[in-house]
């Protein structure tokens, strides 16, 4: 299976502050068609996760653009850009690009 | 709008066995892979099971190849999960997750199975 690695595993951030996330990925995961599968999530405590982005860069619907995510191969960044109280919570990133789909261990958001 | 709601969840004896639904509304459920995803408690996330649009092909994780078996009922928009010879690692809460071609997009609430004498 690929092994997605996440970094780091906790983040305290100041509320308006940026905060940054990186994953990387055993295998590279462009497809053969183009594009890189990796996407990130976010779960809120009690909630189920919530997809905020997809195809390394592209925002979901109602996801905030203080949201963004970039990266290439095996290298991948989830950016935000001032961290919010409702920001709280676990966020992952998982690989698309080979079965099984493979999560990150997760980095806990939290407020400083 | 898309909604994905599990149940069938419920605490269980080792060696036992549970069937786990999910019933689906506001998409076209038989375009759409379907995969059952795991959260233990206080852990990550984990895909354990898959099956295509027609139910013709499935993927199981290795951890429950041979207890597993994921199916589905196009005519019900429902998901289905038999979960066989069950063991106390299998305890978590398992989410329904509609695919989207390398992706997935949209979660159900969750439904906890716990595995406990």
């Amino acid at each position: 299976d690929v092994v997605m690695t996440q970094s780091p595993l906790s983040l305290p951030v100041t509320l308006g502050q940026p905060a940054s996330i990186s994953c990387s990925s055993s295998q590279s995961l462009v497809h053969s068609d183009g594009n890189t599968y990796l996407d990130w999530f976010q779960q809120r405590p009690g909630q189920s996760p919530r997809r905020l982005i997809y195809k390394v860069s592209n925002r979901d619907s109602g996801v905030p653009d203080r949201f963004s995510g970039n990266g290439s191969g095996t290298d991948f960044t989830l950016r935000i850009s001032r961290v919010e109280a409702g920001d709280v919570g676990l966020y992952y990133c998982m690989q698309g690009r080979y079965w099984p789909y493979t999560f990150g261990q997760g980095t806990k958001l939290e407020i400083k | 709008e898309v909604q994905l709601v599990e149940s069938g969840g419920a605490l269980v004896q080792p060696g036992g066995s549970l069937r786990l639904s999910c019933t689906a509304s506001g998409f076209t459920f038989s375009s759409h892979w379907m995969y059952w995803v795991r959260q233990a408690p206080g852990k990550g996330l984990v895909c354990v099971s898959g099956l295509n649009r027609d139910g013709s092909i499935t993927r199981n994780a290795d951890s429950v190849k041979g207890r597993f078996t994921v199916s589905r009922d196009n005519a019900k928009n429902t998901l289905y999960l038999q979960m066989n010879s069950l063991r106390t690692e299998d305890t978590a809460v398992y989410y329904c997750v509609r695919d989207v071609g390398y992706s997935v997009d949209y979660w159900g609430q969750g439904t906890l199975v716990t595995v406990s004498s």
